[in-house]
C-alpha cells in the first residue's frame, strides 16, 4: 500500500522553528515529486512547496518564500519542511502529497496531515 | 499567478440529482486541471486528473471536461457518499493553485 505519514507538527510559539517530516512507504520514493500543502482551520487548500525528484528543484509560494526549506532524504524515504519564523497565519494542517508518475503538480496520494499551531 | 474561481460556493442537491461544478482559471491552463473531494477529518482524495482522467479506483459517476480557462465537475447521480467539498487546481504554471472551493451539500 502506497502510504504518507506526516509529524512534527503541535504547538509552536510565534516566531519559533519546527521541522515537519514526511515518511513514504509503498513506493519507490526517489521516483517522485513530492509537495506540502496546508489547510488553515475551516479554509481552503494552498499549496506550499514542491521539489523534484532529486531535491535538485524546489518550488514555493510567495507566502513562504524564504521562511520555509523543503527537503528530502531519498535513503531514508522522507520528505522534510524546516518552517521558521513562523507566525500566527501559519498555522495550519500540513499535507504531503505525491505527484503522479507524469506530473509533479498533481497529487495522487495524500498523507493525513499533521497540524501545526503558532500561538503563544 | 493564476486564479481558480470555482462556482458555486455552495451546492444543494439530494441524492440521485446530478451535480456540476465550475472552475474557470484567469489564464488558459490548456487541460492542465485537476479536481479534488474532501470530507471533513480527511484528507483530499484526487477525482480527476488532466482535465478529464479519472483516478484510480474512482466511481464512472464522476467525470470532468473542459479545457483552456472553462472546466467542469460533473456528478451524474449523487451518492450519499459524494456530499462533500470538491477543490480544482492547476498545474500549468508555477506557483501551483487551488480553487476556493464548492461545497455539496444535502438538500
Amino acid at each position: 500500500d502506497v502510504q504518507l505519514l506526516e509529524s512534527g507538527g503541535g504547538l509552536v510559539q510565534p516566531g519559533g522553528s519546527v521541522r515537519l517530516s514526511c515518511a513514504a512507504s509503498g513506493f519507490t520514493f526517489s521516483s517522485y515529486a513530492m509537495t506540502w500543502v496546508r489547510q488553515a482551520p475551516g479554509k481552503g487548500l494552498e499549496w506550499v512547496s514542491t521539489i523534484t525528484t532529486t531535491g535538485g528543484g524546489t518550488y514555493y509560494a510567495d507566502s513562504v518564500k524564504g521562511q520555509f526549506t523543503i527537503s528530502r532524504d531519498n535513503s531514508k524515504n522522507t520528505l522534510y519542511l524546516q518552517m521558521n519564523s513562523l507566525r500566527a497565519e501559519d498555522t495550519a494542517v500540513y499535507y504531503c502529497a505525491r505527484g503522479t508518475t507524469g506530473a509533479a503538480g498533481t497529487f495522487e496520494t495524500w498523507g493525513q496531515g499533521t497540524l501545526v499551531t503558532v500561538s503563544s | 499567478e493564476i486564479v481558480l474561481t470555482q462556482s458555486p460556493a455552495t451546492l444543494s442537491l439530494s441524492p440521485g440529482e446530478r451535480a456540476t461544478l465550475s472552475c474557470r482559471a484567469s489564464q488558459s491552463i490548456s487541460s492542465s486541471l485537476a479536481w479534488y473531494q474532501q470530507k471533513p477529518g480527511q484528507a483530499p482524495r484526487l477525482l480527476i486528473y488532466d482535465a478529464s482522467n479519472r483516478a484510480t479506483g474512482i466511481p464512472a459517476r464522476f467525470s470532468g471536461s473542459g479545457s483552456g480557462t472553462d472546466f467542469t465537475l460533473t456528478i451524474s447521480s449523487l451518492e450519499p457518499e459524494d456530499f462533500a467539498v470538491y477543490y480544482c487546481q492547476q498545474r500549468s504554471n508555477w506557483p501551483l493553485t487551488f480553487g476556493g472551493g464548492t461545497k455539496v451539500e444535502i438538500k
